[in-house]
C-alpha cells in the first residue's frame, strides 16, 4: 500500500506570491491533516479535514487555506507568502481521524523556500 | 492553550545506556499522549501512545506512562542501540479529530 504522497517535494517561491501543495493520502483514509515544521517554532497545526468539511484549525492567519476533495486528496494553499513561510509542511492522513485503531500517518513534507 | 514541553536536544549516549527523554503537558481535561519519531531521511512515525492516566504506553524496547498527577509522559528505553538514533517528538491531541500539539522534537544520537 501506498504511503501518503505530497506533492512537489520542493518548492521556491518569492515574497508576495501564493502557492499550492498536494497531498495525496493513503488509500480509504478519510482524514488529512497539515502541519508546518519549522526550526524555530517546530511542528505546528494548521487543519484537519474530513470528508472534505475542515473539522479543526490551528491558528494561523487567513492566509493559509486548504481544501478536501471527494477522493480524500487535499490541497492547502497559501497566499501572498512571507518569508516567514519558509517551512517544511506535512500531510497526516489517518482512516477515520480519530486515535482509536485509526494512527497518523505522515508523508515526507514539502519544503517551501520564499525569498 | 494547550501545549508540550519537552527537553532540548541533542541528546548523546553510548550503546547500551538507558535513556530517558522528559515530556510535560499542559492541557485542560484528558489529553492523548503520543511519542513519535522521525528517523534520519523518513517521515514522522508512531513510536507509542495513551490515552488515558496511568496507561503505558510500549513499543519497540520504549515506554511511556501517562502521569496525570505530574502531567507528564517521559520516554524510556532500557539499553540504546544505534538504530534508535533520531529525532523524539512528544505530542497531545484534544478534542475531537486529529489535531497535535508537538514538543520541539529531542534529537538522539546513539554511538557505538
Amino acid at each position: 500500500k501506498a504511503g501518503v504522497t505530497q506533492t512537489p517535494r520542493y518548492l521556491i517561491k518569492t515574497r508576495g506570491q501564493q502557492v499550492t501543495l498536494s497531498c495525496s493520502p493513503i488509500s480509504g483514509h478519510r482524514s488529512v491533516s497539515w502541519y508546518q515544521q519549522t526550526p524555530g517554532q517546530g511542528l505546528q497545526f494548521l487543519f484537519e479535514y474530513f470528508s472534505e468539511t475542515q473539522r479543526n484549525k490551528g491558528n494561523f492567519p487567513g492566509r493559509f487555506s486548504g481544501r478536501q476533495f471527494s477522493n480524500s486528496r487535499s490541497e492547502m494553499n497559501v497566499s501572498t507568502l512571507e518569508l516567514g513561510d519558509s517551512a517544511l509542511y506535512l500531510c497526516a492522513s489517518s482512516l477515520w481521524g480519530t486515535e482509536d485503531n485509526s494512527p497518523l500517518h505522515f508523508g515526507n513534507g514539502t519544503r517551501l523556500t520564499v525569498t | 492553550g494547550n501545549s508540550v514541553t519537552q527537553m532540548e536536544g541533542p541528546v548523546t549516549l553510548s550503546e547500551e545506556a538507558f535513556l530517558t527523554i522528559n515530556c510535560t503537558y499542559t492541557a485542560t481535561g484528558y489529553p492523548s499522549l503520543f511519542w513519535y519519531v522521525q528517523y534520519p531521511g523518513e517521515g514522522l512515525q508512531l513510536l507509542l501512545k495513551a490515552t488515558k492516566a496511568d496507561d503505558k504506553g510500549s513499543n519497540k524496547g520504549f515506554e511511556a506512562t501517562y502521569r496525570k498527577e505530574t502531567t507528564s509522559f517521559h520516554l524510556e528505553k532500557g539499553s540504546v542501540q544505534v538504530s534508535d538514533s533520531a529525532v523524539y517528538f512528544c505530542a497531545l491531541n484534544k478534542g475531537s479529530g486529529y489535531a497535535l500539539n508537538f514538543g520541539k522534537g529531542t534529537s538522539l544520537l546513539v554511538t557505538p
